[in-house]
């Protein structure tokens, strides 16, 4: 059974500090889906990156990088030079081609203070 | 609008009242879902509808009624709740497949009395 782990419940930084969220994951399949989101304190989940299990080229996306490593089954989440505007809640997801829906971890969050 | 919306952003409730929760997706997609997300505790998936057709139900109490009347609206007729059932319920979208990308609405804060 897939399986997402987020083993940091909260995280604290200063503004400009960078941040590194931790995402591993379980699966028996050789295909399948990661994804991160972000939720403010709003409540949308608001989509941040979708990477497949054959696409291990590590991403970057402004001040958001995305390192993804089968051999540890992991794919981690960086943001660089923190802001106040990054504070969410941040959820990495897995879904596998076999399977039917979308797991999600327990979600990580961030407060970046001034 | 554009993307997933939902009304009404914040529901409060009693026991015996019975209402009713609405999403409308403006992104051409056919599958639509509602979870739930109580504090303290993982998104969990309610339903699934591809093509306006139920295909997954995850154990969910009948007192929550889902109803697809086509692949841009998604309901969430509510009855009898209880106040265990007061979360955030997010609705969202794709396209059908499990690998597909979904797109969520802003939630419906509800709250049972």
């Amino acid at each position: 059974a897939q399986k997402v782990t987020q083993a940091q419940t909260e995280i604290s930084v200063v503004e400009k500090e960078d941040v590194t969220l931790d995402c591993v994951y379980e699966t028996r399949d050789t295909t399948y889906y990661l994804f991160w989101y972000k939720q403010p304190p709003s409540g949308e989940l608001v989509f941040l990156i979708r990477r497949n299990s054959f696409d291990e080229q590590n991403e970057i996306s402004g001040r958001y990088s995305w390192n993804f490593q089968k051999s540890t089954s992991s794919f981690n989440f960086t943001i660089t030079a923190s802001q106040v505007v990054d504070s969410a809640v941040y959820f990495c997801a897995l879904t596998e081609t076999s399977g039917s829906r979308l797991t999600f971890g327990e979600g990580t969050q961030l407060t970046v203070n001034p | 609008e554009t993307g997933v919306t939902q009304t009404p952003r914040h529901l409060v409730m009693g026991m015996t009242n019975k209402k009713s929760l609405k999403c409308e997706q403006h992104l051409g997609h056919n599958a639509m879902y509602w979870y739930k997300q109580s504090a303290k505790k993982p998104l969990e998936l309610m339903f699934v509808y591809n093509f306006k057709e139920q295909t997954e139900n995850n154990s969910v109490p009948s007192r929550f009624s889902p109803e697809c009347p086509n692949s841009s609206h998604l309901f969430l007729h509510l009855h009898t709740l209880q106040p265990e059932d007061s979360a955030l319920y997010l609705c969202a979208s794709s396209q059908v497949g499990v690998s597909e990308t979904q797109y969520f609405g802003p939630g419906t804060r509800l709250l049972v009395l």
